[in-house]
């Protein structure tokens, strides 16, 4: 158990839809960071929260938004849901400051199925 | 912008056929590498960070190195536990963005 814990495990969706993907870190972890694997693309990096703000941003379209909240939990919010969109949504969370142990530890990821 | 490749795609092995993945990486200024192992529908699973050139770190039958272009991940006497797929990626960069960048992966499969 990695301690990130995720919500739902699984989704299953019509194409227009909108969901919410729930994210909670490691206890003391403020960075958060999703990431989207599919078959053929591999993991690919959304987006990172620090601290409640945003840090970074990937290859995240724009029918995609995410926060991250005061408590540090994350929700990212998939709108227009398109087939394409199918695939599995990881959060991973770290220590997030300038320090050698900079490594993530995933959840186990939600499986969004847009049908 | 930060590259990572792995080689090869697919490796199958006899139980206790050692062997190497290999990941190659082009990245501005290395933070970290990172491997992880992942089974299938699952979260990767951290296995090591590296942080320069001539490092190693081992943990039961796996090794991981780094050179200043690559890192490799060695196998020694696998076991069918050890099937899974192992994800190489690197931190690059400066500031506060501490995204991953992750090669595709190899799929391990150890016979038994």
């Amino acid at each position: 158990d990695s301690g990130v814990t995720q919500t739902p495990k699984h989704l299953i969706t019509a194409t227009g839809q909108r969901v919410t993907l729930r994210c909670s870190p490691r206890s003391g972890d403020l960075s958060v960071y999703w990431y989207q694997q599919s078959l053929d693309q591999g993991l690919q990096f959304l987006i990172q929260y620090y601290n409640g703000e945003e840090r970074a941003k990937g290859n995240i379209l724009e029918r995609f938004s995410a926060q991250q909240f005061p408590d540090l939990h994350s929700e990212l919010n998939l709108s227009s849901l398109e087939l394409g969109d199918s695939a599995l949504y990881f959060c991973a969370s770290s220590v997030g400051t300038v320090s050698l142990n900079t490594e993530a530890f995933f959840g186990q990821g939600t499986r969004l199925t847009v049908v | 912008e930060d590259q990572v490749t792995q080689s090869p795609e697919a490796l199958r092995l006899q139980e206790g056929e050692s062997s190497s993945l290999n990941c190659s990486y082009t990245v501005s200024g290395l933070r970290g590498l990172f491997w992880y192992r992942q089974d299938p529908g699952k979260g990767p699973e951290f296995l090591f960070t590296l942080y320069s050139a001539g490092e190693e770190k081992e943990k039961e039958r796996l090794k991981a190195t780094l050179t200043k272009k690559e890192s490799f991940l060695h196998i020694t006497a696998p076991k069918p536990e050890d099937s899974a797929t192992y994800l190489c990626a690197v931190q690059g960069g400066g500031g506060s963005n501490y995204k991953l960048t992750f090669g595709k992966g190899t799929l391990l499969t150890v016979n038994p």
